[in-house]
């Protein structure tokens, strides 16, 4: 059985200083791994995912994540934060093969951005 | 643009009544899923189907049924409430095949509260 530890449950960060999220996960297979976010009073979107391949994932609003398999762990980085950046992020796994990509995820780190 | 749609966005209900929660998408995915959002605990499986008319047990079964009699819509049933199931309850939907990793597309979600 599959499960992801995220090490904080919530991230104070000043504006325009980095971040960094923890995401561990246990897996006896090999994983796919994801960060959603959910912005307040919205469902989760996908941040970005690793399958295959480089193992530097990077996101289309500046964060990025690194598959860490000797570690098991997929953190979730980014170098200068903006107010518009607070929200919950979910750390996810899913099994490789699973035709129905049941997720499998962490608990949520809240991240707060204040001026 | 890909849609999920949930029924209400806020529901309050007794305990003991029947309850439905409805899911709609529009995007002709084979897979569903609904999730339950507590704080500290992350999404949880509820349930999930695969097809019209099919469906698996996910993690916290209990409590819960569904329904898929068309392929776009998903329902989820509390058939007698109780307060341990006050939530927010969350639809997805994503594509399948051998491979997996595919994205889920997340409703906004109904905050239920059972009294």
């Amino acid at each position: 059985a599959q499960s992801v530890t995220q090490l904080d449950s919530q991230v104070p960060v000043f504006e325009e200083a980095p971040v960094e999220l923890r995401c561990n996960y246990s897996s006896s297979v090999s994983v796919y791994l994801f960060w959603y976010v959910q912005y307040p009073n919205q469902g989760l979107q996908l941040l970005l995912k690793y399958l295959s391949g480089s193992t530097l994932v990077e996101s289309i609003n500046g964060f990025e994540a690194e598959f860490n398999k000797s570690q098991t762990s997929f953190h979730l980085r980014k170098p200068s934060v903006h107010i518009s950046d607070t929200a919950e992020y979910f750390c996810a796994v899913s099994e490789p093969g699973d035709s129905w990509g049941k997720l499998q995820f962490g608990a949520g780190t809240q991240v707060v951005v204040t001026p | 643009d890909v849609k999920v749609t949930q029924s209400s966005r806020y529901l309050v209900k007794r305990t003991g009544e029947k309850v439905f929660l409805e899911c709609v998408q529009d995007m002709d995915h084979e897979n569903m899923f609904w999730y339950r959002q507590d704080p500290g605990l992350g999404l949880r499986l509820i349930y999930f189907s695969y097809d019209v008319k099919m469906k698996e047990k996910g993690d916290i079964p209990e409590g819960y049924s569904v329904s898929r009699e068309k392929k776009e819509r998903f329902s989820l049933i509390l058939e007698s409430a109780s307060t341990n199931q006050t939530s927010m309850y969350l639809c997805a939907s994503s594509f399948s095949d051998s491979l997996g990793g595919y994205e889920q597309y997340f409703g906004p979600g109904t905050r239920l509260t059972v009294t």
